[in-house]
This record gives C-alpha cells, sequence and structure tokens, in this order.
C-alpha cells in the first residue's frame, strides 16, 4: 500500500501570505495520480486539484498543484480568508490512499 | 446538478450491523463508480469501498474487508454499504463519492453531506 505523508500538519499563515503544502509519497505515483481536497468544519471535502496539476471546475487560479514521482505540492498564492481549512492528498495509481491532512490556520 | 444524499447512519451496538443508502441525482448513475469514505471524529480520511458503474465489480479496505459489502441498485439510482459486525472502530462519518468517469481507481468529484455511525455499547 502507497503511504502518503503530508506535512507540515499545521501551516500558520496570514491573509494575503502564500502556502506551500507537501504530500510525499512512499512509492513512485504513475501517471501523477494524485488529487487534493479542501475540508471546511462540519463541511464534507471538496475537489481541488487532480492528476496533480489539473484545477477541478470551479476552482480560483490560487490554487495549483505540482510535481510527480514522490514529491507533490499544493500552492496556495495568496491566501483568502475562506481558504483556511484542512488540505488532503489522495492517490489513486496503487488502491486508494489519503494523507493525513495538513491544516491551514489564521495566524 | 450533481446531488448525493447520504442516510442511514446511527447508533448501533458493537457487533450489530446497519445499512447506508446513498440517492444520487443529477447524472447518468449507471455511468459512474462509486465509492464511500470514512472519518472517524476528529480524524483524516479513508476510503472503505468501490463499486464500479454496473456493479460487477467491487473492491474493499483491509480494515473492512468480509464484514461490509457494497452494492448499487442502478433502477432506482441508490448506493448502498451494508456494514455487518461492526466495531468501535468503525465509527465515523461515511461520504458517499462520485468519481468523474467509471473506473474503480479515481479520484472523487463530488460528495454527500455524510452521515455518522456511533458504534458504542
Amino acid at each position: 500500500e502507497i503511504v502518503l505523508t503530508q506535512s507540515p500538519g499545521t501551516l500558520s499563515l496570514s491573509p494575503g501570505e502564500r502556502a506551500t503544502l507537501s504530500c510525499r509519497a512512499s512509492q513512485t505515483l504513475s501517471s501523477s495520480y494524485l488529487a487534493w481536497y479542501q475540508q471546511k468544519p462540519g463541511q464534507a471535502p471538496r475537489l481541488l486539484i487532480y492528476g496533480a496539476s489539473s484545477r477541478a471546475t470551479g476552482i480560483p487560479d490560487r490554487f495549483s498543484g505540482s510535481g510527480s514521482g514522490t514529491d507533490f505540492t499544493l500552492t496556495i498564492s495568496r491566501l483568502e480568508p475562506e481558504d483556511f481549512a484542512v488540505y488532503y492528498c489522495q492517490q489513486y495509481g496503487s488502491s486508494l490512499t489519503f494523507g493525513g491532512g495538513t491544516k491551514v490556520e489564521i495566524k | 446538478e450533481v446531488q448525493l444524499l447520504d442516510s442511514g447512519g446511527g447508533l448501533v451496538q458493537p457487533g450489530g450491523s446497519l445499512r447506508l443508502s446513498c440517492a444520487a441525482s443529477g447524472f447518468t448513475f449507471n455511468s459512474y463508480a462509486m465509492s464511500w469514505v470514512r472519518q472517524a471524529p476528529g480524524k483524516g480520511l479513508e476510503w472503505v469501498s468501490v463499486i464500479s458503474g454496473s456493479g460487477g465489480s467491487t473492491y474493499y479496505a483491509d480494515s473492512v474487508k468480509g464484514r461490509f459489502t457494497i452494492y448499487r441498485d442502478n433502477s432506482k439510482n441508490t448506493l448502498y454499504l451494508q456494514m455487518n459486525s461492526l466495531r468501535a472502530e468503525d465509527t465515523a462519518v461515511y461520504y458517499c463519492v462520485k468519481a468523474p468517469e467509471n473506473v474503480v481507481k479515481y479520484y472523487y468529484d463530488h460528495w454527500g453531506q455524510g452521515t455518522l455511525v456511533t458504534v458504542s455499547s
């Protein structure tokens, strides 16, 4: 089973700052089969990025994904108040697993 | 508009059974793989099971294999999860989720609102 490790566990930033979230896989992911989700308290997760770098429908362009192999990154270029949430990565190249999440909180 | 309405959660004793349902609308149900994903209180996401559009292929996480059964009724646009021999560690919010294609190993573009299952005596 491929294990996904997300870092940091918590990211404390101010609105307008840049957020960089990491997701590292224990094995190489074929064809960049990696997705990112955002979850706010009391809500279901929402798809942000699939295929490592493709934005889902309706997702603002301040969200971007990059990476390949075992190292992937979600970048939020300028944090808006509504972006403070928990972010999960998911791989779908070999079985289906999620990372442990990164919480982006207001500093 | 795609809608997934999860239901069936509740309080059940260890060793008991529960059936979750997910009523789907807004898309051609039998053309998409569907899954269940759960989230224990205060914890991360865990994939539970997936079923192909026709229902002919199913897969399970090791943690639920042999105890849970996923199935679908395409005539009713409804997904189910039959959960038997429930354990305390099965306590979680269970989300019905839709894949963007009929591919069993995929990401999820739509999520239900979730239904809470609590296993406790």
